[in-house]
């Protein structure tokens, strides 16, 4: 199975600040197809998740662009700049290239 | 508006059946691959099964292997999963998504006790 270690495992930030969470996969994430899909997603107090970013860098529709993600392979960043209230809760990397689909611990983003 | 509504959970004895649904629209749901996933209370996400869009490909967890069975209705825009020899570990709220995580449902709590 892919092993994906997203680090930190908890994020403790001031409104306004900026903020990266790591993911490393132990296998390469690049499909046959050519894409990569690693999506990060963000779930909110009792919430179900939400995808974010899908194949490492795209926007879902009504994301801010506040939200960036980066990486290639088996290395992989989100970034928020500016935190807001609304974007606190625990993110999560999620891999769908390879079966299983695996996913990383979670980080939670909470307030300073 | 895409929805994907849960439901079928509940309170089960272990070594019992328990069978989720979860019915989909807004979008056409036969041209997409589904999950299952879990979340175990105060734990991470944790991918179950999938299927592809034809129901013709089936994959799952080797943890469920055998126990559980995904399967899906195109006719009637639903999923399901046939859950079966229910373990305590299997106690998580239970959500379908689709292929690529770009929809969720709400979740349906399902709980292994005596």
């Amino acid at each position: 199975d892919v092993v994906m270690t997203q680090t930190p495992p908890s994020l403790s930030v001031a409104i306004g600040q900026s903020v990266s969470i790591s993911c490393k996969s132990s296998q390469s994430l690049v499909y046959s197809d050519g894409k990569t899909y690693l999506h990060w997603l963000l779930q909110s107090s009792g919430r179900s998740p939400k995808r974010l970013i899908y194949q490492v860098s795209n926007l879902d529709s009504g994301v801010p662009d506040r939200f960036s993600g980066t990486g290639s392979q088996k290395d992989f960043t989100l970034k928020i700049s500016r935190v807001e209230a609304k974007d606190l809760g625990v993110y999560y990397c999620a891999q769908t290239t390879h079966f299983p689909n695996t996913f990383g611990a979670g980080t939670k983003l909470e307030l300073k | 508006e895409v929805q994907l509504v849960e439901s079928g959970g509940g309170l089960v004895q272990p070594g019992r059946s328990l069978k989720l649904s979860c019915a989909a629209s807004g979008f056409t749901f036969s041209n997409y691959g589904m999950h299952w996933i879990r979340q175990a209370p105060t734990k991470g996400l944790e991918w179950v099964a999938s299927i592809s869009p034809s129901g013709g490909s089936t994959y799952y967890r080797d943890s469920v292997k055998g126990r559980f069975t995904i399967s899906r209705d195109n006719a009637k825009s639903t999923l399901y999963l046939q859950m079966d020899s229910l373990r305590s570990e299997d106690t998580a709220t239970y959500y379908c998504a689709t292929r690529r995580l770009d929809y969720w449902g709400q979740g349906v709590m399902v709980t292994v006790s005596s």
